[in-house]
């Protein structure tokens, strides 16, 4: 079975800090997408990586970076907190010829 | 333009009972992909089905079917005789085919539907 696992399940920041969220995977899947979801909007995808060390902007990029310098990890960063970040945040992972993506647990990020 | 439609935000439904969930969707890529997920208040995503745009048959897994009808741009899933454990949250997406860049499969997700079964 493929594992997705997320650092945290939840996390409290404040404003102004760099957050960090990890993703790993433990099958070898090229692609993993960095998602958020919030009520009403279901998941929106921030960014998402088809090889290591690429990535590329999702719908709503902007107050988040990644990296990804191994096949295995995908971090999602928050340069700078906003309480606009607050929202469950899922990584996914696939296979370029795979139909389906698997999901972690998701990541609930609260910025006070 | 919305690329999914989830029109129902919630739906309330009689264990065993059938269930529709709708899902309408809008590209103009001859080559995508549907996918139900259901996510229960545990958080997780769980994949449930798939249905490609070149398949002929409906897809069906178990009690999960997806009712697709291309021309009206449509990927309805079905769930027959409903459990209690059905309740949780249901996502439909798409993905496109991006030719420009080989491997990426991205999805879009709807705004999704929140399914209670009664006891």
């Amino acid at each position: 079975d493929v594992k997705v696992t997320q650092s945290s399940r939840y996390l409290v920041k404040r404003t102004g800090e760099k957050v960090f969220l990890e993703c790993v995977q433990d099958m070898d899947h090229e692609n993993m997408f960095w998602y958020r979801q919030d009520p009403g909007l279901g998941l929106r995808l921030i960014y998402f990586s088809y090889d290591v060390k690429m990535k590329e902007k999702g719908d709503i990029p902007e107050g988040y970076s990644v990296s990804r310098e191994k096949k295995e990890r995908f971090s999602l960063i928050l340069e700078s907190a906003s309480t606009n970040q607050t929202s469950m945040y899922l990584c996914a992972t696939g296979v370029y010829t795979g139909n389906e993506q698997f999901f972690g647990p998701g990541t609930r990020l609260t910025v006070l | 333009a919305q690329k999914i439609t989830q029109t129902q935000p919630g739906m309330f439904v009689q264990e065993k009972e059938a269930v529709t969930l709708d899902c309408t969707y809008d590209t103009s890529d001859p080559s995508y992909g549907l996918f139900w997920y259901k996510q229960p208040s545990s958080g997780e995503m769980i994949f449930l089905i798939y249905q490609g745009s070149y398949d002929q048959q409906n897809a069906t897994e178990g009690r999960y079917s997806l009712n697709f009808q291309k021309a009206r741009k449509s990927a309805n899933l079905v769930i027959s005789a409903s459990q209690l454990g059905d309740s949780a949250m249901y996502f439909c997406a798409m993905r496109e085919a991006d030719i420009s860049n080989f491997g990426n499969e991205k999805l879009t997700f709807g705004t999704g539907t929140r399914l209670t079964i009664i006891p």
